[in-house]
């Protein structure tokens, strides 16, 4: 099993331009995340789906929006990059909603917009 | 969602020292707390968890010790190796939507 896959794994955007970073899971799971981690800060939620068909916002979702494909794809869209926006941005999933869960993370992609 | 205090930021020690990291959180309602380590360039991984029904956790080298009352977790690495060396993440669920802390970072000196 690939676990949890993301692509691209690096991206340069300028100003104003748009992008999707998807990601994929091959591991059943019902819940998707999408989280950016910026130094110093941690793990920051941007949003959340706890099953398919259902998205949340999370900690800092403004300027992305979500979609939940179907049970193995969240794609994470940025319409209108901002260069606070940059960030290295992963991906994860869990079993099931409930807390006792771990999640599992994709590998990253490194966002730098200009 | 709630805060999740981590301490201290960068935490060095010698090859064979022990280790310990402490989260502090508000929210009486949490009850798993995970803690996931990051090497440098890769993605987060879980190591170990607790409970909030249990007081301490053990595996190998590594532990994790919760204090409902005092509202904090820590954990703590015996015998540091190199391979050590990372960034360690607390964090804390209630229901569905972890907070994680902002990180520790670990330098264990051959």
């Amino acid at each position: 099993n690939a676990g949890v896959t993301q692509t691209p794994k690096f991206q340069v955007l300028k100003t104003g331009q748009s992008m999707t970073l998807q990601c994929a899971q091959d591991m059943n799971h019902n819940s998707m995340y999408w989280y950016r981690q910026d130094p110093g800060m941690g793990l920051r939620l941007i949003y959340y789906s706890a099953s398919e068909g259902t998205t949340d916002k999370g900690e800092v979702p403004n300027g992305y929006n979500v979609s939940r494909l179907n049970k193995r794809e969240f794609s994470l869209r940025l319409e209108s990059a901002a260069p606070s926006q940059t960030s290295v941005y992963f991906c994860a999933s869990s079993d099931s909603w409930t807390a006792y869960n771990e999640q599992f993370f994709g590998p990253g992609t490194r966002l730098t917009v200009l | 969602g709630e805060n999740v205090e981590q301490h201290p930021s960068t935490l060095s020690v010698q090859e064979g020292d022990s280790a310990v990291i402490k989260c502090t959180y508000s929210d009486s309602a949490s009850n798993y707390f995970p803690w996931y380590k990051q090497e440098l360039g890769k993605r987060p991984q879980l190591i170990i968890d607790i409970r909030s029904n249990v007081g301490e956790k053990k595996d190998q080298r590594i532990a994790v010790t919760l204090n409902k009352t005092a509202k904090h977790f820590s954990l703590h690495i015996t015998e540091t190796q190199p391979e050590d060396s990372a960034v360690y993440f607390c964090a804390r669920r209630r229901s569905y939507i972890p907070t994680f802390g902002r990180g520790t970072s670990l330098i264990v000196h051959p």
